[in-house]
């Protein structure tokens, strides 16, 4: 199976401009989570989708939004970029149905985004 | 508040050498249990996990974790550490029902020769 796909890898954007990352989950898996990786904050939850619905979300404001379509693949969107939002973004797919458990997830290499 | 505590920032170890990455965790209940690794670049890969039952966990590349309850940690252990160990190691919580993983900060592993 192939795993979770990122694109772009790399993206560098200025202050103010909106940006869209895509991630596309490994064959079956209805879950997609977003991460953000930094050097100051580490890494932290940004929110998860399964079959289309946001199920959890992070602290992260309102700039930072998401959608999953109905293949499973999902979209993050960081709209009036700052400085700070340099970092990489993680996406991490999992089968979503353990219901009280929680299942394996399985990252992509991430996005790296430069914010000038 | 739910936290995820990695007390070493950096860690150097010689190859062939022992190694121990600790984990602890503050929870209300016991949360399922991770350790991740990420190498330069890379996206991050599952090393091993606890639900329940035995509290010694074997992983992938030799690596084993023991869930201790009364001390609210979940430490990682390598029995003879390799050159190509040399990365980060995350260790990561999640309650029932959510699918949100709560990292710690993070290791850095260095072998050196």
């Amino acid at each position: 199976k192939a795993g979770v796909t990122q694109t772009p890898r790399y993206l560098i954007k200025t202050r103010g401009q909106q940006v869209t990352l895509s991630c596309s989950p490994i064959s079956g898996h209805r879950s997609v989570s977003w991460y953000q990786q930094t050097p100051g904050q580490g890494l932290q939850f940004l929110f998860e989708y399964f079959s289309e619905t946001q199920r959890n979300k992070g602290n992260f404001p309102g700039r930072f939004s998401g959608r999953q379509f109905s293949n499973s693949r999902s979209e993050m969107n960081v709209s009036t970029l700052e400085l700070g939002d340099s970092a990489l973004y993680l996406c991490a797919s999992s089968t979503g149905t353990s219901g009280e458990a929680v299942d394996e997830q399985f990252f992509g290499p991430g996005t790296r985004l430069t914010v000038l | 508040a739910q936290s995820v505590t990695q007390p070493d920032i950096h860690i150097t170890v010689s190859e062939g050498a022992s190694l121990e990455l600790r984990c602890n965790y503050s929870y209300g209940a016991t949360p399922y249990l991770f350790w991740y690794v990420q190498s330069p670049g890379q996206g991050l890969q599952l090393l091993l996990k606890y639900f329940s039952g035995d509290t010694l966990v074997q992983g992938i590349k030799g690596f084993e974790a023991e869930f201790k309850r009364s001390q609210s940690s979940f430490n990682l252990r390598k029995p003879s550490v390799h050159w190509s160990d040399a990365a980060e190691y995350f260790c990561a919580v999640a309650l029932r029902g959510f699918q949100k993983l709560v990292f710690g900060t993070g290791t850095r592993l260095l072998v050196s020769p």
